[in-house]
């Protein structure tokens, strides 16, 4: 199975910050990784599909980028309701895993 | 609007069963590939299931193989999970979710899940 590796657990940042978040894959899975977005007592929200590309209807301050085993998420200018839970997940083959996730608190 | 809506959690007993349900609107279901995943209270995102179209490929997450079993009906544009043989560790939110098609296999709709909670 493909490991997914996600960092940090725990990030403290303030509304204006730019912030980046790691994902590690234990093999290559070209490109194909997503993103998500969970605040508490909702599901997930699709932001970045194919590594890079942006979901329609997500905002430009999200990106993604990377290929092969190492990918992350940027947020830049950060916006109140940006705070929330972020997983990366693989769908290069089965079983799909995701990243133990990283939850984005204020500082 | 495209929506998935669960139904079927509850409360069991250790040992039981239980059938989970998915209704699709707003996209054509049988043209979707289909996908289970759970989330245990306070944890992270666990996928479980796969089920395509045309029911010719299914995968299971080793954590429930032989225990559940992913279907579906097309024509009621339905997705169901049967679970058995319950255990305390599958006490989780199970979400039902499609994937983006077209090319690609990003899970881009969710619904707002169903619990599940396996206790005596």
């Amino acid at each position: 199975d493909v490991q997914m590796t996600q960092s940090p657990a725990t990030l403290s940042a303030s509304v204006g910050d730019r912030v980046t978040i790691i994902c590690r894959v234990s093999q290559s899975i070209d490109n194909l990784l997503a993103w998500y977005q969970q605040k508490p007592g909702r599901p997930p929200k699709l932001l970045i599909y194919k590594a890079s590309s942006l979901e329609s209807g997500v905002p430009s301050r999200f990106s993604g980028s990377g290929s092969g085993t190492e990918f992350t998420l940027t947020i830049t200018s950060l916006q109140p309701d940006d705070f929330a839970t972020y997983y990366c997940q693989q769908y290069h083959g089965y079983p799909y895993t995701f990243g133990q996730g990283t939850k984005l608190e204020v500082k | 609007e495209m929506q998935l809506v669960e139904s079927g959690g509850g409360l069991v007993q250790p040992g039981g069963s239980l059938r989970l349900s998915c209704i699709a609107s707003g996209f054509i279901f049988s043209d979707s590939e289909m996908n289970w995943v759970r989330q245990a209270p306070g944890k992270g995102l666990e996928w479980l299931s796969h089920i395509s179209r045309s029911r010719s490929s299914i995968y299971y997450a080793d954590s429930v193989k032989g225990r559940f079993t992913v279907s579906r009906d097309n024509a009621k544009k339905s997705l169901y999970l049967q679970m058995d043989n319950l255990r305390p560790e599958d006490t989780a939110l199970y979400f039902c979710v499609r994937e983006a098609g077209l090319g690609d296999d990003a899970l881009d709709i969710w619904g707002q899940g169903t619990m599940v909670i396996v206790s005596s």
